[in-house]
């Protein structure tokens, strides 16, 4: 167990929706990592916090945002959903920049 | 061209055979080096975590890093059908983000 929590498990969504996923990292680090894992694309790096605050964006889309909150636990929002988004979803956490990434078990979401 | 290569395999190994693993990469600007394991449906999970050149072992696993050579490799000694899974190299440099290879799935027959 990576001490790093991701809910839900499991979403299954309709195109034009909207979803929150949540993420709580391990406890004393202060950094969150969202990436996207899909077949043919492999782990996408789409947002970095760090204490609260954006550290770093990938190839993240417009209509997905993110932030860190003040207890440290992140939220990734995917609204006008498509079918091309229906990947797994990671965050990680870390103590700082350079250190070694944890990761949580991820969101699936299907978009139908 | 990416800025990390990875075979995806899939590499089929008999148990306890050595079994090396590879990723080169193009930006020189990267620092540090990380092997994950991924078993399917779970999340990436740290085996190896490095930013020098030279080795670096922990029990059957050793990573091995060759900034000169812009290569990087992990070996896994007496492998285990439970080591099979898919095998990810990833990278982070000064801007602190962590780009991965693609992965290389590694199946140890009995």
């Amino acid at each position: 167990d990576s001490g790093v929590t991701q809910t839900p498990k499991h979403l299954i969504t309709a195109t034009g929706q909207r979803v929150t996923l949540r993420c709580s990292p391990r406890s004393g680090d202060l950094s969150v990592y969202w990436y996207q894992q899909s077949l043919d694309q492999g782990l996408q790096f789409l947002i970095q916090y760090y204490n609260g605050e954006e550290r770093a964006k990938g190839n993240i889309l417009e209509r997905f945002s993110a932030q860190q909150f003040p207890d440290l636990h992140s939220e990734l929002n995917l609204s006008s959903l498509e079918l091309g988004d229906s990947a797994l979803y990671f965050c990680a956490s870390s103590q700082g920049s350079n250190s070694p990434l944890h990761f949580g078990n991820g969101t699936r979401l299907t978009v139908t | 061209q990416k800025e990390v290569e990875q075979d995806p395999g899939p590499l089929s190994v008999p148990e306890g055979a050595i079994v090396s693993l590879n990723c080169t990469y193009s930006n020189s600007a990267f620092q540090y080096f990380m092997w994950y394991r991924q078993y399917s449906r779970k999340g990436p999970e740290l085996l190896m975590y490095t930013y020098s050149s030279g080795n670096k072992e922990d029990g059957r696993f050793t990573a091995q890093v060759d900034k000169s050579s812009k290569y990087i490799s992990l070996f896994i000694r007496d492998s285990q059908p439970s080591d099979s899974a898919t095998y990810l190299c990833a990278m982070m440099d000064s801007s602190y983000k962590l780009i991965f290879g693609s992965g290389t799935r590694l199946l140890v027959r009995p």
